[in-house]
């Protein structure tokens, strides 16, 4: 089964600390997408960081970078020098077969 | 911005009626999917569309019926609504041009009494 897990149901990290956000996924592919997405108290959901299966270089996008470990099926996101408004719940998902899936989510406090 | 927008964005509902919820963007993709989210269980998928009049089933499509007869628009119908049908629905267009990245609309909030 395709599944995409993260287990940190919360977490919280002090204003201007590092935070990371871990994720795991099962697939059988070998070529697949990777994504990180943030919903804010808005809902909307906005798209952080994805990474190609195929590359081994890390994704980063400003202060979001991501530890991609491609035999042990990891994916973590990385928040450096976190600001209040990084606070959401942060969503883990892997495109296979046309098909988005999403892990359960991990809602980030983020403390001045 | 992928012009991506859903309406209603709110709707209270009673327990055996329709409701249609309407997902319309500006861009031409081939691709539009529905999601509904829940506590605790992320985004599922309910169905996709792969263009028009072309559509298949996610993993909780049961009860849901969609249609596509315009490459802009992707309705999503509820035959007749249940209380475990409360939700928030998202729309959402995937990019085939950017690493098949998925953009979402603003969801619908739907409450079934």
């Amino acid at each position: 089964a395709q599944t995409v897990t993260q287990s940190q149901p919360e977490m919280s990290v002090q204003e201007a600390e590092t935070v990371t956000l871990s994720c795991t996924y099962d697939t059988s592919e070998s070529d697949y997408y990777l994504f990180w997405y943030k919903q804010p108290p808005s809902r909307q959901m906005i798209l952080v960081i994805r990474q190609e299966a195929y590359k081994q270089q890390n994704a980063t996008e400003n202060r979001f970078s991501v530890n991609f470990q491609k035999a042990a099926k990891s994916f973590s996101l990385k928040i450096s020098d976190s600001q209040l408004g990084d606070a959401a719940m942060y969503f883990c998902a892997y495109i296979a077969t046309n098909k988005l899936i999403f892990g359960t989510g991990t809602l980030l406090a983020v403390q001045p | 911005d992928a012009g991506i927008t859903q309406s209603p964005r709110h709707k209270v509902t009673e327990t055996g009626t329709p409701v249609t919820l309407r997902c319309h963007q500006t861009e031409n993709h081939r691709y539009m999917y529905w999601y509904r989210q829940d506590p605790g269980h992320g985004l599922r998928l309910i169905h996709y569309s792969y263009g028009v009049k072309d559509t298949d089933k996610g993993e909780v499509s049961d009860g849901y019926s969609v249609s596509r007869s315009k490459t802009e628009d992707f309705l999503l119908t509820l035959e007749s609504a249940t209380s475990s049908q409360t939700s928030v629905y998202f729309c959402a267009i995937r990019m085939t041009s950017d690493s098949d990245t998925q953009y979402f609309g603003p969801g619908t909030r739907l409450t079934v009494l």
